[in-house]
């Protein structure tokens, strides 16, 4: 079974800094998604950003980019220019194939203003 | 607001009751789910339904019974619930189900809790 280790229960930065999320993942698979997902206060899980096992690029959405270590099983979330409403829990997830969804434990993040 | 409705938003129950939670999706999606979120757990799929057909249980208990009436519609039946089935459920759709590329849209949740 594949598991998602989010090793930083809690994080928190002063604003318009850059704050780095790490997620490891262990599988056997080589062709797979990873994603990042966010769960503001309104509790409603949006994505984020997603990455292509199959891709050498880091996915980027704007403020948001990824450091992706295929070798090392490592799936980073940087958050630029960080802001007020980027305080939330954030959430690694890996699916392979057909298979749903596996999720980390999440890391809560506090924007400090 | 990504088009999936969760009621109510918070519940307070006893072991002996009996409560439904409610999801509704207004994304022409086929594929639903339910998730329970607990502190410091990984969230945990517990089903899902396929063009209202549930595809997957995942070893939930028979004191959580699932009903999806049609494709916008999902309901999680409670009765006899233990303390430790407290948590946030989620729910979620997404177009298909098998297909790499869905993506999944949240509800907000409801916050239960059983004393």
């Amino acid at each position: 079974a594949q598991t998602v280790t989010q090793s930083q229960p809690e994080m928190s930065v002063q604003e318009a800094e850059t704050v780095t999320l790490s997620c490891t993942y262990d599988t056997s698979e080589n062709n797979y998604y990873l994603f990042w997902y966010k769960q503001p206060p309104s509790r409603q899980m949006i994505l984020v950003i997603r990455q292509e096992a199959y891709k050498q690029q880091n996915a980027t959405e704007n403020r948001f980019s990824v450091n992706f270590q295929k070798a090392a099983k490592s799936f980073s979330l940087k958050i630029s220019d960080s802001q007020l409403g980027d305080t939330a829990m954030y959430f690694c997830a890996f699916m392979r194939g057909n298979e749903k969804l596996t999720f980390g434990t999440g890391t809560r993040l506090t924007i400090i203003p | 607001e990504t088009g999936v409705t969760q009621t109510p938003r918070h519940l307070v129950m006893g072991m002996t009751n009996k409560k439904s939670l409610k999801c509704e999706q207004h994304l022409g999606h086929n594929a639903m789910y339910w998730y329970k979120q607990s502190a410091k757990k990984p969230l945990e799929l517990m089903f899902v339904y396929n063009f209202k057909e549930q595809t997957e249980n995942n070893s939930v208990p028979s004191r959580f019974s699932p009903e999806c009436p049609n494709s916008s519609h999902l309901f999680l039946h409670l009765h006899t619930l233990q303390p430790e089935d407290s948590a946030l459920y989620l729910c979620a759709s997404s177009q298909d189900i098998g297909n790499i590329n869905e993506k999944l849209f949240f509800g907000s949740g409801t916050q239960l809790s059983v004393l």
